[in-house]
């Protein structure tokens, strides 16, 4: 079945570093998306990509989607404590149906 | 004020009890979801609805069970065939297809 992995499982950086975060699937997307997860909330849905190569910012976070359709990345600038949390890609596949990756676990030193 | 609610946000059970946790949406939502969160773990999915008095089982259904009578409600039963019910369990509602809203979730302890 499809499985969609999402590499670091977990990312430790110094306030106002970089973060990337990386999905692969096995199988071709017809969509991807992205959710963020406080520490002891609930995820919540960030962005949505569509179409191949496509490109989409929102403040200081970055979302691409790959022109194969099988992977997406998630950049976040200059890191800030409010950053903090698990991000998750979630890829529908040919089954119509929302597959989450394992997601990656992000900390901030101040 | 629309959204998802779960409840109780704490739940406390003996093992070999069923204990059915509660989820309502005011989306209008014809698809409803149930995830189950382990420590530092990813969601894994356990049942889905795409529309009332259908359900699919999701990854590990195993010792799980759903109803769905109506559109805005999909309670969930952990039962004691559930080998390792201790989590936290989240459900969801969307349009098929389309951007997941979650509910604050459901802290499951059984000892």
């Amino acid at each position: 079945g499809q499985q969609v992995m999402q590499i670091p499982q977990y990312q430790h950086v110094q306030e106002g570093e970089d973060f990337t975060t990386y999905c692969n699937s096995s199988t071709t997307l017809s969509n991807i998306q992205w959710y963020k997860q406080r520490p002891g909330g609930h995820p919540v849905f960030l962005i949505q990509l569509v179409k191949s190569g496509e490109v989409k910012k929102q403040k200081r976070l970055t979302f691409q989607f790959g022109e194969a359709k099988k992977n997406s990345s998630l950049h976040i600038t200059a890191t800030q404590t409010t950053d903090v949390g698990t991000y998750f890609c979630a890829g529908i596949g040919g089954a119509q149906k929302l597959v989450f990756g394992q997601g990656t676990r992000l900390t901030i030193n101040p | 004020d629309g959204g998802i609610t779960q409840s109780p946000k704490y739940l406390f059970r003996k093992e070999g009890q069923n204990v059915t946790l509660s989820c309502e949406q005011n989306l209008n939502h014809d698809a409803m979801y149930w995830y189950r969160q382990d420590p530092g773990q990813g969601l894994r999915l356990i049942y889905y609805s795409q529309i009332v008095n259908d359900f699919q089982k999701g990854d590990i259904a195993e010792g799980y069970s759903v109803s769905r009578e109506k559109k805005e409600s999909f309670p969930l039963t952990v039962t004691s065939a559930q080998k390792n019910p201790t989590a936290f369990y989240l459900c969801a509602s969307s349009i098929w297809g389309y951007e997941q809203y979650f509910g604050p979730g459901t802290r499951l302890t059984v000892t």
